[in-house]
């Protein structure tokens, strides 16, 4: 049971737009930085997001970030089958000291 | 460029020991915490212990307190996990990380390494 929630799997289809929630607490989420992370199969992860929603140099604006509250989004617009793969939000949780992860969404692009 | 290696990874048996070591190269590695992050076979992230980059501060994963530890050598660019009185669940691929701020942890991770299995068997 991760500390942090996410839809075990999403799908859309080629060109259009999806949204990945990430949902946790006021020690967590509410109260830390949120990053986004892709893992394409056999690879290490990849930061896709930091600070919410900011993107690191070569991530294109077709991936964007949001926090409100207790929970986080990721959108990917204009989707291409190179970009099925498991996403994964993390943040700090204040309350226990540790990191955390959300168990993770695998999106499949029809 | 900012690259992360890690090694030490490999069969073991239930209730050993095992040290990884993470080679850190193309950035001042004593300016940043780094991470010990796990993934389990068809499993997701599992974090596992964060060492400030001074090595002031550390914490740990309940799942691993107690039996895993973290340490640095600045000097050496290298960054090291002592995972002691393996379990069956500790089987997994360990990735070595980098937070994404200088001077700070808990900020996220922007910088992986390739990973090495770790794999506890009976």
């Amino acid at each position: 049971q991760s500390v942090l929630t996410q839809p075990p799997s999403v799908s859309a289809a080629p060109g259009q737009k999806v949204t990945i929630s990430c949902s946790g607490s006021s020690s967590n989420i509410g109260n830390n930085y949120v990053s986004w992370y892709q893992q394409l199969p056999g690879t290490a992860p990849k930061l896709l997001i930091y600070d919410n929603n900011k993107r690191p140099s070569g991530i294109p604006d077709r991936f964007s970030g949001s926090k409100s509250g207790t929970s986080a989004t990721l959108g990917i617009t204009g989707l291409q089958t190179g970009d099925e793969a498991d996403y994964y939000c993390g943040t700090w949780d204040s309350s226990l000291s540790v990191g955390v992860f959300g168990g993770g969404t695998k999106l499949t692009v029809l | 460029q900012e690259q992360l290696v890690e090694s030490g990874g490999g069969v073991v048996q239930l209730g050993r020991s095992l040290r990884l070591s993470c080679a850190a190269s193309g950035f001042s590695f004593s300016r940043y915490a780094m991470y010990w992050v796990r993934q389990a076979p068809g499993k997701g992230l599992e974090w596992v212990a964060v060492m400030s980059y001074d090595g002031s501060n550390k914490y740990y994963a309940d799942s691993v307190k107690g039996r895993f530890t973290i340490s640095r050598d600045n000097s050496k660019n290298t960054l090291y996990l002592q995972m002691n009185s393996l379990r069956a669940e500790d089987t997994a691929v360990y990735y070595c990380a980098r937070d994404t701020r200088d001077y700070n942890y808990g900020y996220g991770i922007d910088y992986w390494g390739q990973g090495t299995l770790v794999t506890v068997s009976s």
